[in-house]
């Protein structure tokens, strides 16, 4: 089972590039790496995944070290509505998606 | 389309007493779970469904038991309601294992 590792919190000024990192370094080649977020009390809401290429969406974009056992997402322009904890999650399981949270990252922006 | 839909946003059990906590999703998806989030920690997996006719425990399985009623219906049951139970439940669907899930906006259970 790929654990992942996350500092708890980091703050970002608004308008400047949020990056978080994550350590997944016990990753399986066919296993993806997937970011979610919490804002507030919500219920999480899916960011981005990727297997080993870089992706972008229009939230953010996703980079994975070419060894795979540690990833960035990147913000490119925070704004205050982006605080909200990010959780990076590698799920395990094989034919099923057990998506298992940890306590991921706390990301303040600041005005 | 509505999502997922979790029913009732919130509920106040005594302790002892039981409950069914409801799930449904029009998106026709394959696969749906059940999480627990308890106050400053991450979610927790209680139960999965990786398809129809399916269901798996996840981390913290004891004291509940689920129905996968349907596609679209994934109920999650607490038979003897205990404080330790209080919580912020959400389910979540999925088309597939490789997809992103979605999640309900949560119920907010207080046992006491």
């Amino acid at each position: 089972d790929a654990k992942t590792t996350q500092p708890p919190s980091m703050d970002c000024a608004e308008g400047r590039a949020a990056n978080l990192p994550c350590n997944h370094s016990t990753i399986s080649g066919n296993e993806y790496v997937y970011w979610y977020r919490q804002i507030h009390s919500q219920g999480p809401q899916y960011i981005i995944h990727g297997l080993k290429n870089n992706e972008t969406n229009e939230m953010a974009s996703l980079i994975i070290t070419e060894d795979r056992k540690s990833s960035t997402l990147i913000l490119p322009h925070a704004t205050l509505r982006d605080t909200a904890v990010y959780y990076c999650i590698v799920p395990y399981g094989g034919a099923t998606n057990k998506l298992i949270f940890g306590t991921g990252t706390l990301l303040a922006v600041q005005p | 389309n509505a999502g997922v839909t979790q029913t009732p946003k919130f509920q106040v059990l005594k302790t002892g007493q039981s409950m069914t906590l409801q799930c449904a999703q029009d998106m026709n998806h394959n696969s749906m779970y059940w999480y627990r989030q308890d106050p400053g920690m991450g979610l927790r997996l209680i139960y999965y469904s990786a398809s129809e006719g399916t269901t798996d425990k996840g981390e913290v399985p004891n004291g509940y038991n689920v129905s996968r009623l349907n596609k679209r219906e994934f109920s999650l049951r607490l038979e003897s309601a205990a404080p330790s139970q209080t919580s912020v439940y959400f389910c979540a669907s999925s088309e597939w294992w490789d997809d992103e899930a979605f999640f309900g906006q949560g119920t907010r259970l207080t046992v006491v």
